[in-house]
């Protein structure tokens, strides 16, 4: 059980807008900085978000983040049939003292 | 751009220890957070522990008892050495490099390696 949670599923189609929530607690989100990875089919994570809303050089910006409160949520926008991943979102968790990771979303492209 | 290549054994008996290794090249190693990242078969992601370049260290407080994470400069290589290891520590385990963040985001992934654990 992860401590920041995820849909575990989410799905669109072609040319569309899909979100991806991510909820934590005060102690995390609340109180840091969230980052977005993306993890295609056997390979490692990439970076896609910082700092809630910050994009790497690279990234799309079909790609974007946000936060509020102890909320955060990725958007992709134009959806591609590439874009068919696992998304993580994760933090820094000020009472475990350490980096912790939603737990996952699997994101299809119809 | 910068490299990074894990390696290590890709079987370990129960109770034994593992020891990695992560090779960084095409950039430097100094002033920057090298972090270890675990994922078990079919799950998500794990954080073990940072160190940064001047050796000093945060670890994941579930695994802390259990874990070094150490850097060489001079050989620009990070290493992480897990004790005691069991079945659930079967993961690919992946070295990952944060130049922007302070210790908390990983800009840079290596492929990752596959380490068993079984007798």
């Amino acid at each position: 059980q992860s401590v920041l949670t995820q849909p575990p599923s989410a799905s669109g189609t072609p040319g569309r807008r899909v979100t991806i929530s991510c909820s934590g607690s005060s102690s995390n989100i609340g109180s840091n900085t969230v980052k977005w990875y993306q993890q295609l089919p056997r390979a490692a994570p990439k970076l896609l978000i910082y700092s809630n809303d910050q994009r790497p050089s690279g990234v799309p910006d079909r790609f974007s983040g946000s936060k509020s409160g102890t909320s955060a949520s990725l958007a992709i926008s134009g959806l591609q049939s590439e874009d068919g991943a696992d998304f993580y979102c994760a933090t820094w968790d000020d009472r475990l003292d350490g980096v912790i990771f939603g737990g996952g979303t699997k994101l299809t492209v119809l | 751009q910068v490299q990074l290549q894990e390696s290590g054994p890709g079987l370990v008996k129960p109770s034994e220890t593992l020891s990695l290794i992560c090779t960084v090249s095409g950039g430097s190693i100094s002033r920057k957070f090298w972090s270890w990242i675990r994922q078990p078969p079919g799950q998500g992601l794990e954080w073990i522990g940072y160190v940064y370049d001047s050796g000093s260290t945060k670890y994941n407080p579930s695994l802390k008892s259990r874990i070094t994470i150490s850097v060489d400069t001079s050989q620009n290589q990070v290493s992480l050495t897990l004790k005691s290891v069991t079945a659930a520590d079967t993961a690919v385990y992946y070295c990952a490099r944060d130049s922007f963040c302070g210790g908390d985001c990983f800009d840079s992934w290596g492929q990752g390696t596959q380490v068993t654990v079984s007798s």
